[in-house]
């Protein structure tokens, strides 16, 4: 069985543009989160998608947005680009709505660096 | 005060010694997940739990519900197990997770 995956795998980008980064979780997921990690920083939950809507939001601007698919992939976006942003973004699917007693399996994350 | 403190920050050990990480978290998480980072990034989760103990070879992780607090064992540690072992609780009122910083642990042949 295919694991999480993510796409793509680096991005560099510039300040004031626009990255999207793609997400596919394990089949019969139907749950996404995304997370942040900064360098030097630990992981930050940002988004939650079960079932096509957005359940939960971490501590983030709204520049930071995404959508999950009928097909349940997901995409985040991040709009207006801050060098800040350089960061390891992760991917995660559970089977259930996040109740907290599923596991959550983790993509190999996407490397955005903002230039 | 972070949701999920976790002790210590870095740890070194030799092959074959038991290692203990520790974790304590505040109210209102509701379960435990403890998750191993390797150099190239990628998480693998090791445990979930929200009551009693759970072992997979030679990890172990136990919970303490009322003292709110957790530890990951492992026994006859190996260089491969050197990684970032990041304990992480689970909000229920919010439905995400939480993290700790992480504890990076080498272990030395």
């Amino acid at each position: 069985e295919a694991g999480v995956t993510q796409s793509p795998t680096h991005l560099i980008k510039t300040r004031g543009q626009q990255a999207t980064l793609r997400c596919s979780p394990i089949s019969g997921h139907t749950s996404v989160y995304w997370y942040q990690q900064a360098l030097g920083l630990g992981l930050q939950f940002l988004l939650w998608y079960d079932e096509g809507e957005e359940r939960n939001r971490g501590n983030f601007p709204p520049r930071f947005s995404g959508r999950q698919f009928p097909n349940y992939s997901s995409e985040l976006n991040v709009n207006a680009l801050e060098l800040e942003d350089s960061a390891l973004y992760l991917c995660a699917s559970s089977l259930l709505v996040g109740r907290g007693s599923e596991t959550q399996y983790f993509g190999p994350g996407t490397r955005l660096l903002v230039l | 005060k972070n949701e999920v403190e976790q002790s210590p920050q870095n740890l070194t050990a030799q092959e074959g010694e038991f290692i203990t990480i520790n974790c304590s978290y505040s109210v209102g998480i509701s379960a435990l997940h403890w998750l191993q980072q390797h150099p190239g990034g990628g998480i693998v989760s090791l445990f979930m739990l929200s009551s009693g103990k759970k072992k997979h070879g030679r990890l172990i992780a136990t919970i303490n519900i009322q003292e709110k607090h957790s530890s990951l064992h492992i026994t006859a540690s190996h260089p491969r197990d050197s990684a970032v072992y990041i304990c992480a609780g689970f909000v229920a009122s919010g439905s995400r997770l939480t993290f700790g910083e992480g504890t990076q642990l080498t272990v030395n042949p």
